[in-house]
């Protein structure tokens, strides 16, 4: 079974702060990652997602994850954070090939909070 | 607004109750799926449905949950004899179904059985 792990449960960052939060799966065979972030009374949004090729994607709002196979990683960067960055972060993983699952497995999320 | 709409937003309901939720999916999205998500966790899928044929459901859908989706544009969710357990946000997404393609998530119905 496909799973999702982020490993913090909630960063506190002052603005202009470098971002980076984890994110490992577990998935026996291919697939796409997606970050999702939900700001405070907002429904799911993606970021960013990785299907296949550059390993280092980029996605709105200038985040950036990089996907490092060796790893089981998708971790989740920015190198300078705002004060509307503050939102629960979910890293999330399907199956890529035809006969895989195709509903999304999610982390339990990162609450992020930018103190201005 | 061309996106994923729920409806109702928010409902109280008192144990024993049953509750019906709605979801209508972006127009031209075949796949739809129903997820929970309780407060501090992520979401958790519940079912999908790909046009009118429910193909996968999760554990964690007990026999007190139903879903439909009868001409393969709107969905229902239904629990019967809601228990406090039940208390979550239902989160209704959709996508055109090929591997890959984005899942667009709507704004969720939150429920509280009290």
């Amino acid at each position: 079974a496909q799973s999702v792990s982020q490993h913090n449960h909630h960063v506190i960052l002052s603005e202009a702060a470098s971002l980076e939060l984890g994110c490992n799966y577990s998935y026996g065979g291919t697939v796409n990652l997606f970050w999702y972030v939900q700001y405070p009374g907002q429904h799911l949004q993606l970021l960013l997602k990785y299907f296949s090729g550059d390993p280092l994607v980029k996605g709105i709002k200038g985040f950036e994850a990089e996907f490092i196979k060796s790893k089981f990683s998708f971790n989740l960067r920015k190198p300078s954070v705002q004060w509307s960055d503050t939102a629960e972060y979910f890293c999330a993983v399907t199956g890529a090939s035809s006969g895989s699952a195709r509903q999304l497995t999610f982390g339990s999320g990162t609450q992020l909070t930018v103190l201005p | 607004d061309t996106g994923v709409s729920q409806d109702p937003r928010h409902k109280i309901t008192k144990r024993g109750q049953n509750v019906t939720f709605r979801c209508d999916p972006i127009s031209e999205h075949n796949r739809l799926y129903w997820y929970r998500q309780t407060l501090g966790q992520g979401p958790e899928f519940l079912t999908y449905f790909q046009n009118e044929a429910q193909l996968e459901k999760s554990r964690l859908l007990s026999d007190r949950f139903s879903a439909e989706r009868p001409k393969g544009s709107f969905s229902t969710l239904e629990i019967q004899r809601t228990e406090q357990g039940d208390s979550a946000m239902y989160l209704c997404a959709s996508n055109e179904g090929a591997a890959g393609n984005t899942i667009y998530f709507g704004e969720g119905s939150w429920l509280t059985v009290v």
